[in-house]
Formats: C-alpha cells, structure tokens, sequence
C-alpha cells in the first residue's frame, strides 16, 4: 500500500499560471519534505515542515509556497511558474528530523511538472 | 552546502554481471550516509544507512561500505538482474542540517 502519494503525477501548466501540487501521507510522520529535481540535477530540498513548524531552505525562491493544514497532507504552491520550473517535485516523510541520526525518509513517486 | 559526488553517471551492464559504483562525500564533520533505489515511475525506496566508518551492509545481492575517513562509500550489486535496473542516490546530512544532500545519482540499466 502505498505510504506517499503524491497527485497528480504528471502536470502540464503555462508560463504563469498558478499550480499547486499534493502530498498525503499514511505514516503519521512528524516530517513532510519538498525536493525539487531538474533533469541530470541531484534533488534539492525547498523546504520542510516539523510538524507546523515551516522551515525555508535559504535559496527556495519566492515563488514556491507551501501549507501544511494538517499531519497527513502537504502542498507545493507555485505561485507565478518560469519555465525554469520544468522538473520532478518530490514529496517525502521521516519520523522526526536529523538526517544525520540516520533517520531515513519516505518518498512519494513525485510530480512531474512541465511549464509550457 | 555538502557536496556530495556520485560516479559513474549511467552504467549499462549484462544480466549476471556483478558492478559497482561510488558515491563521495566530505569526510569532515560526517553523520550518516544514505542510499536509495529510485525506479522509474515509482517512488525512491531507502535501501542503507550507515553511520560508523567500516560499515558494510547487505540486503539480499546489494551490499554497501563505508569508509568515513577518506569519504566514500560503494554500493555493489551481485548478479545484476534486470529488476535491479534503477537510478541509485546517495545522500548525507551537514553538520546539524535536517535535510539531506543528495548526488545525482548513478542510472544503472541491466541488458537481459
């Protein structure tokens, strides 16, 4: 059964127009990630919540919001997408925080979004 | 910022070939190394952490080492089966960071 769902899979928007992409989670994690993935890139995290506590990585545009209304679902808003946009956006869990305790993340399948 | 290196970039092998590659990281200030299989169309899966400097472990014909003190750490697979084609990631945390660095990762593509 699947842990992280992430909706829709596959996203086609233009030059602009708002998008927002889901994550829902069965885990009852505490933590819920957004990466970002441009092709040939490694992923990159734009953000995490603890709980409700929203943590911004310090290079994530503006542009990229987020909500979290409550423990299972996260949203990924682009507010104004560029076509520098174009990538695979991944949504994760782990538990607690503290990559470095070993503290392993559960990914969804991602969203692949495509700015026309 | 961790910069964290993974090589080759793809890799074609024959079914029943045994391979391996590398993933790279600062030795300083190291907590942990993660590795993930990501098959396409399907979510990346956590297959190791390690955390001391000498690990080496197994699940089924993929194993991992870790070598802590000059920054590195394998992933070997034995046997290559056309199931094992996937990208492979590596990632590591910075000192007190709570998210993780990862590498681009290395396409494997298994030929039956």
């Amino acid at each position: 059964d699947a842990m992280v769902i992430q909706n829709p899979r596959y996203q086609v928007t233009q030059f602009g127009k708002p998008v927002t992409l889901s994550c829902s989670q069965t885990l009852n994690h505490n933590v819920m990630y957004w990466y970002q993935q441009k092709s040939s890139q490694a992923p990159k995290l734009l953000f995490h919540y603890y709980d409700k506590d929203f943590n911004n990585e310090a290079d994530t545009p503006d542009n990229f919001q987020s909500r979290r209304p409550n423990t299972s679902f996260c949203f990924l808003d682009i507010r104004s997408p560029g076509l520098g946009d174009t990538a695979m956006y991944l949504c994760a869990t782990s538990r607690d925080r503290g990559g470095g305790a070993g503290e392993t993340q559960y990914f969804g399948p991602g969203t692949r979004l495509l700015v026309l | 910022i961790l910069n964290v290196e993974q090589s080759p970039q793809s890799l074609h092998v024959q079914e029943g070939d045994s391979t391996n590659f590398t993933c790279s990281f600062p030795s300083s200030n190291f907590y942990a190394l993660h590795w993930y299989r990501w098959e396409t169309a399907k979510s990346p899966e956590a297959l190791f952490v390690m955390t001391l400097n000498g690990d080496e472990k197994k699940k089924g014909r993929i194993s991992a080492t870790l070598n802590t003190k000059e920054g590195y750490s394998y992933l070997y697979i034995k046997g290559s089966q056309p199931e094992d084609s996937a990208t492979y990631l590596c990632a590591s945390p910075s000192p007190g960071a709570n998210n993780l660095f990862f590498g681009t990762g290395t396409r494997l593509t298994v030929i039956p």
